[in-house]
């Protein structure tokens, strides 16, 4: 079965600085890997994902995340924070190869607070 | 365009009342899914259909009773909520079941 741990519940950083969200999982087969983005009283809007191919995924809003098999990681950067990337991340992985599982197992979550 | 369009945006709702929760994709995809979300927790998988079929039933309470009436549309009943079942509930899609979900804006409930 999938799990997926995200560190670190709550990330601040100042406004220009660079961001680094954590996203470990663990998968018995090859996953494919989300990132989601929940801005305030809002629903999750699909920020990258990792399927197959170039390790190397770039998303919206400038967002990019390193998909590393030897370190069972995914995580999420932003060379330059802004104001407005404050918001909740959940990152996610689904198995697409045992029919009937979970479709995604979400992480708990990491709160941004971008600091002007 | 991926667009999974949920009305009614806010929903107050008594314990005797019955009501719906209502989703729409007009994307031609296959898959929808109900989730349910409570503050500051991930999104919790409550249903999932495939070409309109009642696929994965996450051991939901009755009082929730979903519906597809075609690949467009997904309906939520609710009946004899509780107080605890106050939540954000999110419509997704899916072009298949085990593909890239994309997420409605939600409903929120509030059961008093």
């Amino acid at each position: 079965a999938q799990s997926v741990t995200q560190l670190g519940s709550h990330v601040s950083v100042s406004e220009g600085a660079l961001v680094l969200l954590r996203c470990n999982y663990s998968s018995s087969v090859p996953p494919y890997l989300f990132w989601y983005v929940q801005y305030p009283n809002q629903g999750l809007q699909l920020l990258l994902k990792y399927t197959t191919g170039a390790t190397l995924v770039k998303g919206i809003n400038g967002f990019e995340a390193e998909f590393k098999k030897s370190e069972t990681s995914f995580h999420l950067t932003k060379p330059s924070a802004h104001m407005s990337d404050a918001a909740e991340y959940f990152c996610a992985v689904s198995d697409l190869e045992e029919s009937g599982n979970t479709p995604l197992v979400f992480g708990k979550g990491t709160r941004l607070s971008v600091i002007a | 365009d991926t667009e999974v369009t949920q009305t009614p945006k806010h929903l107050v709702m008594g314990m005797t009342n019955k009501k719906s929760l209502k989703c729409e994709q007009h994307m031609g995809h296959r898959a929808m899914y109900w989730y349910k979300q409570k503050a500051k927790k991930p999104p919790e998988l409550m249903f999932v259909y495939s070409y309109e079929k009642l696929s994965i039933n996450e051991s939901v309470p009755s009082r929730f009773s979903p519906e597809c009436p075609n690949s467009s549309l997904l309906n939520l009943h609710l009946h004899a909520l509780q107080p605890e079942d106050s939540a954000l509930y999110l419509c997704a899609s899916s072009q298949e079941q085990g593909n890239t979900i994309y997420f409605g804006e939600g409903s929120w409930l509030t059961v008093v």
